[in-house]
């Protein structure tokens, strides 16, 4: 069984950078597919933030383009986040979860169970 | 504002058949496939449909999707108490180059 779990900080003071880890247990990240991070701000949906293939490829959201990096670690099955220059609007729950290898078929069908990062002082 | 449009709320009583729309373009949903996801409060988002209309292993077949065009559409038949939480669409966007969602529709059984 697929299982993620997401690992970091749960304050970031503004303008710091937000680091987040995803371990994975039960695939093996260098065997493909897309892994991905999203975040849901209190009360509010969900918002794509950027996806990594195991070869290290990555698609971030225009949005959030210029203050993110991805990166994944094959040998210790993870993959990491990092979000600079941060403000209370990036205050949210964010999730790692598996997508599928195309951006034809891109469904998430593994989660973690989430993480609240607060940006506050 | 989502790139892809839904319904906020949806509603109908124990047994009955709700239908949730989700509203792209061209770029998303014309071209690439939708997924859809329940998230009951507390948790993470949940696989509902996959590929437009595949349901994972231990869905209930009272889950369905459908697609056409730049649309798709979620259907609860004999909708349960449970159902009660919100449900998110979701695609590819190839102008954007990125993943978009649905603002959420949420299901309340009367």
């Amino acid at each position: 069984q697929v299982q993620l779990q997401e690992s970091g900080p749960g304050l970031v003071k503004p303008s710091e950078t937000l680091s987040l880890t995803c371990a994975v247990s039960g695939y093996s990240i260098s065997s493909g597919y897309y892994w991905g991070w999203i975040r849901q701000p209190p009360g509010k949906g969900l918002e794509w933030i950027a996806n990594v293939y195991h070869s290290g490829s990555t698609y971030y959201n225009p949005s959030l383009k210029s203050r993110v990096t991805m990166s994944v670690d094959t040998s210790n099955n993870k993959f990491s986040l990092k979000l600079r220059s941060v403000t209370a609007a990036d205050t949210a729950v964010y999730y790692c979860a598996r997508r599928a290898g195309s951006h034809y078929y891109s469904e998430f069908d593994y989660w973690g169970q989430g993480i609240l990062v607060t940006v506050s002082s | 504002q989502s790139v892809l449009t839904q319904p906020p709320s949806a509603s109908g009583a124990p047994g009955q058949r709700v239908t949730i729309s989700c509203s792209g373009s061209s770029s998303n949903i014309g071209r690439n496939t939708v997924s859809w996801y329940q998230q009951l409060p507390g948790t993470a988002p949940k696989l509902l449909i996959s590929r437009n209309i595949q349901r994972p292993s231990g869905v209930p077949d009272r889950f369905s999707g459908s697609k056409s065009g730049t649309s798709a559409s979620l259907a609860i038949s004999g909708l349960q108490s449970e159902d009660e939480t919100y449900y998110y669409c979701a695609s590819w966007d190839d102008s954007l180059n990125g993943q978009v969602f649905g603002g959420g529709t949420k299901v309340t059984v009367l």
